[in-house]
């Protein structure tokens, strides 16, 4: 039972424009929630996270949103570039575990 | 960047023969982890260590081992590997303080034939 879900596998962005990637869980005592960015051959890089107190957190072109009553998550890059072509990863956490579940991703393609 | 290099990183082997991949880490971090990615899948968690000797499983523990005998060398072990475990392997660490993020290795593509 998967309990953090990346419905869309792909997704495709003129560049300048706004991508929005999106990730549900199911577990209600998960309190932090990550996202990574993944090149080829490459590991995650970690890109933003936020924690259940906040509803949005921003780190310049990317802003996470979070939604506990929907128990929904939200990546916006804002203006799309082609160097954010990549596959995105939404995780979440539970306090205490140390462990995290990973979604199965998001190949995002940004289009010149 | 995160002082976390994976060892080897592409191995080709075959059915049945023990393969060993190592983790290590220059960070002093208390938290490691070993995860698979495979399409369709995500990253799964496969074991995880919050100390030295200490270790737990995660979700896809089945046919993989760890040892942890030192704070920076987190090592995974696939006693007699088969075809299904072909996967990339991620070695992962985090510190002890409350909500961090885990930083990620490189990755090891491992083929077994």
């Amino acid at each position: 039972d998967q309990q953090v879900k990346q419905n869309s596998p792909s997704l495709s962005v003129q560049e300048g424009r706004i991508s929005i990637l999106n990730c549900d869980y199911t577990n209600s005592m998960f309190d932090y929630f990550l996202w990574y960015k993944k090149y080829p051959a490459e590991g995650p890089t970690f890109l933003i996270s936020i924690s259940s107190i906040k509803d949005k957190n921003e780190d310049g072109r990317f802003t996470v949103f979070l939604n506990k009553s929907a128990k929904h998550l939200s990546l916006h890059i804002v203006p799309s570039q082609p160097g954010d072509s990549a596959v995105y990863f939404c995780a979440a956490s539970a306090s205490g575990t140390y462990k995290y579940i990973f979604g199965t991703g998001t190949r995002l393609k940004v289009l010149a | 960047d995160a002082g976390i290099t994976q060892s080897p990183r592409h191995k080709v082997t075959e059915t049945g023969t023990p393969v060993t991949l190592r983790c290590h880490q220059t960070e002093n971090h208390r938290y490691m982890y070993w995860y698979r990615q495979d399409p369709g899948h995500g990253l799964r968690l496969i074991h995880y260590s919050y100390g030295v000797k200490d270790t737990d499983k995660g979700e896809v523990s089945d046919g993989y081992s760890v040892s942890r005998s030192k704070t920076e060398d987190f090592l995974l072990t696939l006693e007699s590997a088969t075809s299904s475990q072909t996967s990339v392997y991620f070695c992962a660490i985090r510190s002890d303080r409350d909500n961090q993020p885990q930083h990620f290795g490189d990755g090891t593509r491992l083929s077994i034939l």
